[in-house]
């Protein structure tokens, strides 16, 4: 099992420019998360897909958008990415584990610059 | 004020040192307590769950949930250097169905 994969690892974009960060899921989670971390900020929700079919914002989800495409995979699109973009991306995947709880498991991470 | 709150660090021990993390919060509907370890340029991987109050114990680490105290712990006996990272603590719980991270302390733990 892969678990969960992202793509790219890194990425550097102009100004303006847009993109798709990719990932996909092996495990058979329902719900699956995108995320953004910067220092002394923690993880921040942008967009989370709770189910097949359904998507819906998280904390910080001005200047993105989100595809769930079928179960394994939730793509991220930067539409027209800025320097306050700049950081890194992590998708995580949840499904009910053998204990009834609903942990997280994470991506690699896709490093993004913005100049 | 952030619902949940944890202390960024750094904290630097020698090896050998029994290593207490913490986070406190806010929010009393908050059932499910987990905690992440992060090495640097990867992703979080999830360290251990606890499920309401009370210890969990797995090998070197413990966590232990004060729900009357809206305080978890993260324990570390033994602490190694390939102990040295960030841990990020994270729960969920009541009309949520998003998980909240703290902002993660960095630990470092000297040969």
């Amino acid at each position: 099992n892969a678990g969960v994969t992202q793509t790219p690892k890194f990425q550097v974009l102009k100004t303006g420019q847009s993109m798709t960060l990719q990932c996909a899921q092996d495990m058979n989670h329902n719900s699956m998360y995108w995320y953004r971390q910067d220092p002394g900020m923690g993880l921040r929700l942008i967009y989370y897909s709770a189910s097949e079919g359904t998507t819906d914002k998280g904390e910080v989800p001005n200047g993105y958008n989100v595809s769930r495409l079928n179960k394994r995979e939730f793509s991220l699109r930067l539409e027209s990415a800025a320097p306050s973009q700049t950081s890194v991306y992590f998708c995580a995947s949840s499904g009910k584990g053998l204990a009834g709880t609903y942990e997280q498991y994470f991506g690699p991470g896709t490093r993004l610059t913005v100049t | 004020q952030k619902e949940v709150e944890q202390d960024p660090g750094p904290l630097s021990v020698p090896e050998g040192a029994i290593v207490s993390l913490n986070c406190t919060y806010s929010n009393s509907a908050f059932q499910y307590f987990m905690w992440y370890r992060q090495y640097s340029r990867k992703g979080p991987e999830l360290l251990m769950y606890t499920y309401s109050s009370g210890n969990k114990e797995d090998g070197r680490f413990t966590a232990q949930v004060d729900k009357s105290s809206k305080y978890i712990s993260l324990f570390i006996r033994d602490s190694q250097p390939s102990d040295s990272a960030t841990y990020l603590c994270a729960m969920i719980g009541g009309a949520t169905n998003k998980l909240i991270f703290g902002t993660g302390t960095l630990l470092a733990v000297q040969p």
